[in-house]
């Protein structure tokens, strides 16, 4: 199937701190989705970007839509303890759900 | 509440013996799916399905089957369950059809093959 590279697999940081991650891909996408998972629950999405170079907050969360329509970034400002769990970016080949492909997941860990 | 639903939580089992996990929607959404996710591979599609009596395969479909009689509800079946298959399941859902990715997932069925 398809791939999506997302980095970092994993991030320490200390509470206020802002955290940075991506998704890469050889293939074009039509949308960018970014879903959080918490400890012991099911992903929630995040933000949806629907245009090349669309930037989108929501919050303290930014996320942007490449220009190339091959990557997508996620921007977290100030990081709080809640901001803690996994990030997956997603890809939608096409119309249709089932055309999405999800990143490997970056684990967010915050010391206080 | 809007909700997916799904059972077991939990479970431990034994090679070849057949389960179930069930997933209900009450969103009245047409598209259901079934993820299995797996540290440093992310979430991997197994079966999806557009609506009542269509199903397809995701990327990862062998060892698994999957139902759709009523709109509600989307079971994952394991006939002859391997420990390859211990996972985290994941059932999700979403508005239409079509659908924009924006998926509504379940708490998730963490299963253990032993």
């Amino acid at each position: 199937g398809q791939q999506l590279n997302q980095s970092p697999q994993s991030m320490f940081i200390q509470e206020g701190e802002d955290v940075s991650m991506n998704c890469t891909s050889s293939s074009i996408f039509n949308t960018w989705l970014w879903y959080k998972q918490d400890p012991g629950e099911g992903p929630v999405l995040l933000i949806a970007l629907y245009k090349a170079g669309e930037l989108t907050s929501n919050g303290r969360l930014t996320a942007q839509f490449g220009i190339t329509r091959k990557d997508s970034f996620l921007n977290i400002s100030a990081s709080i303890p809640s901001d803690v769990g996994i990030y997956f970016c997603a890809g939608q080949l096409g119309w249709g759900a089932q055309k999405l492909v999800f990143g490997q997941g970056t684990r967010l860990t915050i010391n206080p | 509440e809007a909700q997916v639903t799904q059972n077991p939580r939990y479970l431990i089992t034994v090679t070849g013996k057949k389960l179930t996990v069930t997933c209900s929607q009450n969103m009245n959404h047409e598209y259901m799916s079934w993820y299995r996710q797996d540290p440093g591979l992310g979430l991997r599609q197994i079966y999806y399905s557009m609506n009542v009596e269509v199903t397809d395969k995701g990327d990862v479909p062998e060892g698994y089957k999957v139902s759709r009689k009523e709109k509600r509800n989307f079971p994952l079946i394991l006939e002859s369950p391997s420990p390859n298959q211990t996972s985290l399941y994941f059932c999700a859902s979403s508005f239409s059809r079509g659908g924009t990715g924006e998926l509504f997932f379940g708490e998730g069925s963490r299963l253990t093959v032993l």
